[in-house]
């Protein structure tokens, strides 16, 4: 069965970067399908932030500008978000799902941006 | 980016009553090539990640209960349960993946009287 799992601080301060991992079982990430983050602000709006596909390539928010960047490891079967210049507003859950339908998600991760 | 706009915001129903709720899209959903409308339902249960319910609108994901129907096409969906259970008490979001950025409506709160 596929299964994704965020894993990463809690806790940013802000200016500094936001960086999460996604490992993945179940299923390689260079076999197909797209590989989400999306997060989900208090409040309960959902936001996608973009992907990278099975090839390696990226699509993203344009509303994040130049701050975000999705990579990968494909030896460990994980990919990575990086979010730079972080404002209290990046203060949300954030998720990893699979494929365009959005069809497998980890169960989410808190990340407060605080001094 | 196309805007996803849901209605109602929250909505209180009774075990067995049937529940209605749209998601109108700002440009139309529909795929051309293979006639299918880019749109997805999903449920978000108190605690949990969101769940996918339903693609190109109308199709259930493998092992979601029939009660669960989504219909429309263009700009114009619905997703109706058709005898709600105290189970499907959640958040259901739509959304569209016709375009990146991928968008989500903001969502119709399913609580159970």
């Amino acid at each position: 069965d596929v299964q994704l799992q965020e894993s990463g601080p809690g806790l940013v301060k802000p200016s500094q970067s936001l960086s999460l991992t996604c490992s993945v079982t179940g299923y390689s990430i260079t076999s197909g399908y797209y590989w989400n983050w999306i997060r989900q602000f208090p409040g309960n709006k959902l936001e996608w932030m973009g992907y990278i596909s099975y090839d390696g390539t990226n699509n993203y928010n344009p509303s994040l500008k130049n701050r975000i960047s999705i990579t990968r490891d494909t030896s460990k079967n994980q990919f990575f978000l990086k979010l730079n210049s972080v404002t209290t507003e990046d203060t949300a859950t954030y998720y990893c799902a699979r494929g365009w339908l959005l069809s497998y998600w980890g169960q989410g991760t808190l990340v407060t941006v605080s001094a | 980016d196309i805007v996803m706009t849901q209605s109602p915001s929250s909505l209180a129903m009774s075990v067995g009553q049937k529940v209605t709720m749209t998601c109108n899209s700002s440009q139309s959903l529909l795929n051309t090539s293979n006639q299918k409308n880019f749109l997805a339902w999903c449920q978000q249960k108190p605690g949990q990640s969101p769940k996918l319910l339903v693609y190109f609108a109308s199709t259930r994901e493998s092992g979601v209960p029939d009660r669960f129907i989504g219909s429309g096409s263009g700009t114009d969906f619905t997703l109706t349960i058709s005898s709600v259970q105290a189970e499907d008490l959640a958040d259901y979001f739509c959304q569209q993946h016709y375009s990146t950025p991928f968008t989500f409506g903001s969502g119709t709160k399913l609580e159970i009287k």
